[in-house]
Order: C-alpha cells, then sequence, then structure tokens
C-alpha cells in the first residue's frame, strides 16, 4: 500500500530559528501533497496544496512567506516554518495522493511532526 | 464551502458492543469519502475509502456506508475491543482537497 515518511517526528527550535519538515511518498508518485496543522483537540486544518513543480496553494489565512512549501519532485515535499514562535508550536501532518481527487488510493497520510518552540 | 460534521463527538461503550459513527456533509458533489484512525500524537492511518459511485465498503470489522444525495456516511465497527479505542475522522474529497470533521473520540471499555 502507499506510505507517506514524514520527519522529523518531532523537533524543538529555539524562537527565531527555522525549522524544515520533510514529507516523503515512498512507494508512489505523489502528484499532490497536502500540509495540515492540528491543534490539542482539534480537527485537522489545511494549509496549503502543493503540485509537483508549481508554487504550493496556501488556504485563507495562512502566511505563504512564514510556512515556505517547496514540492520539488514526485516523492518529496518540505514545509519550512521560517522564524519561529512559540505560537507556532503544533502538530504539522502532510498528505500525498497520486492524484489531485484522490485517485483509486485515496490520500495517505504521514505521521507528524509535533514541533515545540521554546 | 463543504462543511463536515461528526456525530457523537464522543462515545465510550463496553467491550464487544458495536459502534456506530455518523458522519453528514454539505454538499454532494464529492469525489469520495474516507474514514480515518488517528491515536494521540500520532498521524491519520486510513481505514476505508469510498468512492462516489460506491454505497459502501468493508474491511474486517469494519463497514462504511455512504448515501451521497442525503449527505451521509456511516461508520460500524462490529464487536468492539480496547485496542479500537482511538479518535476517528471522517474526511470529503472534494475541489481536490479533503475537507475533515471534527472527529468521534471513541473508549472502548475492558
Amino acid at each position: 500500500g502507499a506510505v507517506v515518511s514524514q520527519h522529523p517526528s518531532r523537533v524543538i527550535c529555539k524562537s527565531g530559528t527555522s525549522v524544515k519538515i520533510e514529507c516523503r511518498s515512498l512507494d508512489f508518485q505523489a502528484t499532490t501533497m497536502f500540509w495540515y496543522r492540528q491543534f490539542p483537540k482539534q480537527s485537522l486544518m489545511l494549509m496549503a496544496t502543493s503540485n509537483e513543480g508549481s508554487k504550493a496553494t496556501y488556504e485563507q489565512g495562512v502566511e505563504k512567506d512564514k510556512f515556505l512549501i517547496n514540492h520539488a519532485s514526485l516523492t518529496l515535499s518540505t514545509l519550512t516554518v521560517t522564524s519561529a514562535h512559540p505560537e507556532d508550536s503544533s502538530f504539522y501532518i502532510c498528505s500525498a495522493t497520486r492524484t489531485g481527487t484522490g485517485g483509486s488510493d485515496g490520500y495517505t497520510f504521514g505521521s507528524g511532526t509535533r514541533l515545540t518552540v521554546v | 464551502k463543504q462543511e463536515v460534521t461528526q456525530i457523537p463527538a464522543a462515545l465510550s461503550v463496553p467491550e464487544g458492543e458495536n459502534l456506530v459513527l455518523n458522519c453528514s456533509f454539505t454538499d454532494s458533489a464529492i469525489y469520495n469519502l474516507q474514514w480515518f484512525r488517528q491515536d494521540p500524537g500520532k498521524g491519520l492511518t486510513s481505514l476505508l475509502l469510498i468512492q462516489s459511485s460506491q454505497r459502501e465498503q468493508t474491511s474486517g470489522r469494519l463497514n462504511a456506508s455512504l448515501d451521497k444525495s442525503s449527505g451521509r456516511s456511516t461508520l460500524y465497527i462490529a464487536a468492539s475491543q480496547p485496542g479500537d479505542s482511538a479518535t476517528y475522522l471522517c474526511a470529503v474529497g472534494d475541489d481536490y482537497k479533503l475537507s475533515f470533521g471534527a472527529g468521534t473520540t471513541v473508549t472502548v471499555r475492558a
């Protein structure tokens, strides 16, 4: 089955520094990848959608200069949280799909990254 | 804008009981509907994927139905076990992305 690997699983960084999170599709080519943020005891909030080789499409209210998304290949997307602050502390999860509509496999999710900014 | 609602928000049952989790959505023009399980602090595990042309999907003790015209899906879990304790999320695929419900947190008591 489709597998998505997300690293790191946990990261602690100092306020003002940048953090990069990787999302890889291991056994399929992902034309579309998604980045979500999840607050405690809440559901997933879509941050942005990225298609390989294109600029990411950000949801309303998400700062594209703060959350940089790169989808340079069909198997790798990265999310960089720039100049991180304590309010950026959260659980970030990526998702990947072969086609934009989910296709026969649906959407596969990574294991998430717990970011803590101190 | 697609709105997805899951009822109930939380559910506690004794081991062995059947679970019924409900999901409703406002826009029936969907590609598919997917049920996920999330354990605390973990990512999402896909349970069942139902395409818009399908009425139901089954996997082991899990069965999910889809009634697109009424905007509803139900996830049934037979003979619940303590290991089924988790949050179950319903997600609707449309407009080239997934819209999530808030989830149902299930506790199965031994």
